[in-house]
């Protein structure tokens, strides 16, 4: 069945600096949504690429979807200790009904 | 306010004892998801309804079942719990499925812990 790869697992970064996390999945996608979840809270949907190639921005963050829909990316330009969390990245399982999420790239930022 | 409800938000049970946790909606979405997510992991699909379609996955032991009797409610009953039922266990609605453009709401989820 359908996989989806996160990497890294695990964040940690200086306030200031920059982060990065990567979502690769075995198949091709429709369309992939990011979801970010702070610590002892629920997933809250952050953006959704269609397009190959697309690449979305808000404030700091910076969303890429792959030119073979099968890779995303998230960036975070300067850190701060509000972007803690875990970003899942999620895509339609095999059959388009439902969302196959990622393990996830926990993020710790240090004051 | 809240858009997806889900009641109770912390829920203590005794192995084996049968318990059923709520949803509720304010969004009049079509879909609405299941998930149990255990700690450090992501979110583990459940089933889903499309409107009264329900979808089980695979993996999903008989021992999970639900019910949504209109479009604003779902319940999830675990018959017998097992110690290895202890998890977060969260709802979520989206308007349509995966393959469009339907980003997931989803509620605050209800902690279950088994005795």
């Amino acid at each position: 069945g359908q996989q989806v790869m996160q990497i890294p697992q695990y964040q940690h970064v200086q306030e200031g600096e920059d982060f990065t996390t990567y979502c690769n999945s075995s198949t091709t996608l429709s369309n992939i949504q990011w979801y970010k979840q702070r610590p002892g809270g629920h997933p809250v949907f952050l953006i959704q690429l269609v397009k190959s190639g697309e690449v979305k921005k808000q404030k700091r963050l910076t969303f890429q979807f792959g030119e073979a829909k099968k890779n995303s990316s998230l960036h975070i330009t300067a850190t701060q200790t509000t972007d803690v969390g875990t970003y899942f990245c999620a895509g339609p399982g095999n059959y388009g009904q439902n969302f196959v999420f990622g393990p996830g790239t926990r993020l710790s930022v240090l004051p | 306010d809240a858009m997806v409800i889900q009641n109770p938000r912390y829920q203590v049970t005794q192995f084996g004892k049968p318990v059923t946790l709520s949803c509720s909606q304010t969004l009049n979405h079509n879909v609405m998801y299941w998930y149990q997510q255990k700690s450090s992991q992501a979110p583990k699909l459940l089933f889903h309804y499309y409107d009264k379609d329900f979808n089980n996955e695979a993996d999903t032991p008989d021992n999970f079942q639900s019910r949504r009797p209109n479009t604003s409610f779902c319940f999830l009953d675990i018959r017998s719990p097992g110690l290895g039922d202890a998890a977060m266990y969260l709802c979520a609605t989206s308007r349509g499925l995966a393959g469009g453009l339907n980003e997931q709401f989803f509620g605050p989820g209800t902690r279950l812990t088994v005795l």
